[in-house]
C-alpha cells in the first residue's frame, strides 16, 4: 500500500527556534499534500493544502508566514514552523494524495512538537 | 471548522462484542471515509464509500451511508483488544475541493480483553 514517511517524529526545542518537518511519499507521486494540526483528544484541523509547484492554500486563521510550506517535488512537502513558541506545541500530521479521484489520503505518523 | 459529528464520543466494550460508531455531516459529499488512529500515531485508512454507494465491507468492518440523512455508520464485528483506537469519519465535499477532507470529532473505542 501507499506509504508516507514523516520526519522527525518528535521535536523538543527552545522558544524562538524554527523547526522543519518533512513529509515524503515513498512509493507514489503525491500531487497534493495536506498538513494538519491535532490537539490532545481532539480531531484533525486542516492547516493548508499543498500542490506540487504552486503556493500552498492556507485555511482561515492559519498564518502563512508562521507556517511555511514548500512542495518542491511530487514526493516531498515540508512544513517549517518559524520562530516557534510554546503555543505552537502540538501534533502535526501530513497526508498525501495521488492524482486519482475518490482515493483516500495516506497519512504520515505525525510529529510531536514541544516548544519549551 | 469540523462539520462532522460522531457519536458516541467514547465507547467501551468487551472483546468479542460488536462496536458501532455513527457519523453525521452537513454538506453534499463525493465520498465519506473512515480512519483509525492509534494513540500518538498517524491515521490509517479503513474504508472509503462513495456517495452513490450504500454499504461496503472490508473484513470485520461494515460501513453504511445514508445520503438522505447525511449519516454513516461504522460497525466492527467480533472486536479485539487491538481495535482499541480513535475512529474518525471524514467527508470529501462536493462544495469545496474534492480532495479536501473534513474530519469528525472522533470516537474513542476501548476494547477490554
Amino acid at each position: 500500500g501507499a506509504v508516507v514517511s514523516q520526519h522527525p517524529s518528535w521535536v523538543i526545542c527552545k522558544s524562538g527556534t524554527s523547526v522543519k518537518i518533512e513529509c515524503r511519499s515513498l512509493d507514489f507521486q503525491a500531487t497534493t499534500m495536506f498538513w494538519y494540526r491535532q490537539f490532545p483528544k481532539q480531531s484533525l484541523m486542516l492547516m493548508a493544502t499543498s500542490n506540487e509547484g504552486s503556493k500552498a492554500t492556507y485555511e482561515q486563521g492559519v498564518e502563512k508566514d508562521k507556517f511555511l510550506i514548500n512542495h518542491a517535488s511530487l514526493t516531498l512537502s515540508t512544513l517549517t514552523v518559524t520562530s516557534a513558541h510554546p503555543e505552537d506545541s502540538s501534533f502535526y500530521i501530513c497526508s498525501a494524495l495521488g492524482g486519482r479521484v475518490n482515493q483516500p489520503q495516506h497519512f504520515g505518523d505525525g510529529t510531536r512538537l514541544s516548544i519549551l | 471548522s469540523q462539520q462532522g459529528e460522531e457519536d458516541p464520543q467514547a465507547l467501551s466494550i468487551q472483546e468479542g462484542e460488536n462496536a458501532t460508531m455513527n457519523c453525521s455531516y452537513k454538506t453534499s459529499i463525493n465520498n465519506l471515509q473512515w480512519y483509525r488512529q492509534n494513540s500518538g500515531r498517524g491515521l490509517v485508512h479503513l474504508i472509503l464509500i462513495r456517495s452513490n454507494e450504500r454499504e461496503k465491507h472490508s473484513g470485520r468492518l461494515r460501513v453504511t451511508l445514508d445520503t438522505s440523512k447525511k449519516s454513516s455508520s461504522l460497525l466492527i464485528t467480533a472486536s479485539r483488544a487491538a481495535d482499541t483506537a480513535s475512529y474518525f469519519c471524514a467527508t470529501a465535499s462536493k462544495e469545496t475541493s474534492g480532495s479536501r477532507l473534513t474530519f469528525g470529532e472522533g470516537t474513542q473505542l476501548t476494547v477490554n480483553p
